[in-house]
């Protein structure tokens, strides 16, 4: 079964420090997202991604943040200058045109030091 | 605002017992409903959902829903509970009609059930 993947599992960086999170969505899927869970805290959205650009992006998603889909496989969340604040798990979906639900990977749990 | 909760942020039922999550909605109209499941070390991953019709639907490892409009809630049931459903639950829901965005489905999340099973 198709499956949305996401690495690294775990990062840790240092702050002030640029991060790339890496996701491969699914292949026949065109709309991308990330969302970020702080620990103890909801599950947020961040960003949506369509026909090559940002589609919708929330308050938390600032000039820090950036996303690209490099390839046309891979989706990329860029975070330049990390803070405390951004220790979180990150979590990436997709979903194709014709479905209302999106599909999730695993996520990859952000720890900045 | 739109908004989504859940009371009972951790529940503990005995291996083989019923069990019920809720979820609470706050919107405009009738949105998209979902449960969620997150494993330890594992990704979010759809149980069910909800559209429109029958307002009792099956998903999947034998959990249902219902909806209710009257009381907006979406509440999870279960009516024998594994040791292997021990996990984290969330509720979210994703606006009725697309956005500008051409069908971009944003989803807004409760804060989640922590549910454990005593064996």
């Amino acid at each position: 079964e198709p499956e949305v993947t996401q690495t690294p599992s775990h990062q840790v960086t240092q702050m002030g420090q640029e991060v790339i999170l890496r996701c491969v969505p699914i292949s026949n899927h065109l709309y991308f997202y990330w969302y970020r869970q702080i620990l103890g805290q909801k599950v947020e959205f961040l960003v949506s991604f369509y026909n090559n650009e940002i589609s919708e992006k929330s308050e938390i998603f600032d000039d820090q943040f950036s996303v690209e889909r490099p390839d046309g496989s891979n989706f990329t969340l860029k975070i330049r200058s990390t803070k405390l604040e951004d220790s979180a798990m990150y979590f990436c979906a997709s979903k194709s045109a014709g479905q209302i639900e999106a599909f999730f990977g695993q996520g990859t749990r952000l720890t900045v030091v | 605002a739109q908004s989504v909760t859940q009371p009972d942020i951790h529940i503990t039922v005995s291996e083989g017992a019923s069990l019920e999550l809720r979820c609470n909605y706050s919107y405009g109209a009738t949105p998209y409903l979902f449960w969620y499941v997150q494993s330890p070390g594992q990704g979010l991953q759809l149980l069910l959902k909800y559209f429109s019709g029958d307002t009792l639907v099956q998903g999947i490892k034998g959990f249902e829903a219902e909806f209710k409009r009257s009381q907006s809630s979406f509440n999870l049931r279960k009516p024998s509970v594994h040791w292997s459903d021990a996990a984290e639950y969330f509720c979210a829901v994703a606006p009725p009609v697309v956005s500008d965005a051409g069908n971009n489905r944003k989803l807004i999340w409760g804060l989640g059930t922590s549910l454990a099973v005593n064996p």
